[in-house]
């Protein structure tokens, strides 16, 4: 089975600061890799993904993260903070299901804080 | 609109009580899923299906049951409600050759008394 642990569930940084959240999975098969924001009151939007390719992602709103095998980690980052960053993010690797179709394995969450 | 629309947004029910989450999709997807989400827990899957005639359980689907009307429907039912269901559940949806990435409803907030 497949899990991801997000270090830090509360992040705080300045605006215009380095935005790092950390994420860490475990799978037995190459992975397929999310980060997903959820801005208050709202559903879960995709920010990027790895797949194949590229270990190095870009996504929207600035936001990046790179997919290093040695060390099982999917960390996301943004070079300066904006008021608007503030939301909770996960980290999900997706898992296969029977028949080939996939589904996501969640981490717990990062609560990103950006202080003005 | 909306792609995926989740109802009600917002619903307080008592112990015991059967309750009912509806989830439309106007996005074509075949692959519907059911999560629930708990501070410090993220996301848990509860129920999914690939299409009309195709149900699957999930990671915790005790205490829960499903049924898909039509492609673009998919209801999550509590039986017999009780305080520890008391979370945020999202619908999602995925289209089978890349149901890798899913796409997802607003959220019914449900509050178990």
């Amino acid at each position: 089975a497949q899990s991801v642990t997000q270090l830090g569930s509360h992040v705080s940084v300045s605006e215009g600061a380095l935005v790092l959240l950390r994420c860490n999975y475990s799978s037995s098969v190459p992975p397929y890799l999310f980060w997903y924001v959820q801005y208050p009151n709202q559903g879960l939007q995709l920010l990027l993904k790895y797949t194949t390719g590229a270990t190095l992602v870009k996504g929207i709103n600035g936001f990046e993260a790179e997919f290093k095998k040695s060390e099982t980690s999917f960390h996301l980052t943004k070079p300066s903070a904006h008021m608007s960053d503030a939301a909770e993010y996960f980290c999900a690797v997706s898992d296969r299901l029977i028949q080939g179709a996939q589904k996501l394995v969640f981490g717990q969450g990062t609560r990103l804080t950006i202080n003005p | 609109d909306a792609d995926v629309t989740q109802t009600p947004r917002n619903r307080i029910t008592k112990t015991g009580k059967r309750i009912m989450l509806e989830c439309s999709q106007t996005k074509g997807h075949d692959r519907m899923y059911w999560y629930r989400q708990d501070p410090g827990l993220g996301l848990r899957l509860i129920y999914y299906s690939f299409d009309v005639k195709d149900i699957n359980k999930g990671e915790i689907s005790d205490g829960y049951s499903v049924s898909r009307q039509a492609q673009a429907k998919f209801s999550l039912s509590l039986e017999s409600a009780i305080p520890n269901q008391t979370a945020l559940y999202f619908c999602a949806t995925a289209e089978g050759s890349s149901s890798y990435e899913q796409y997802f409803g607003p959220g019914t907030r449900l509050t178990v008394t």
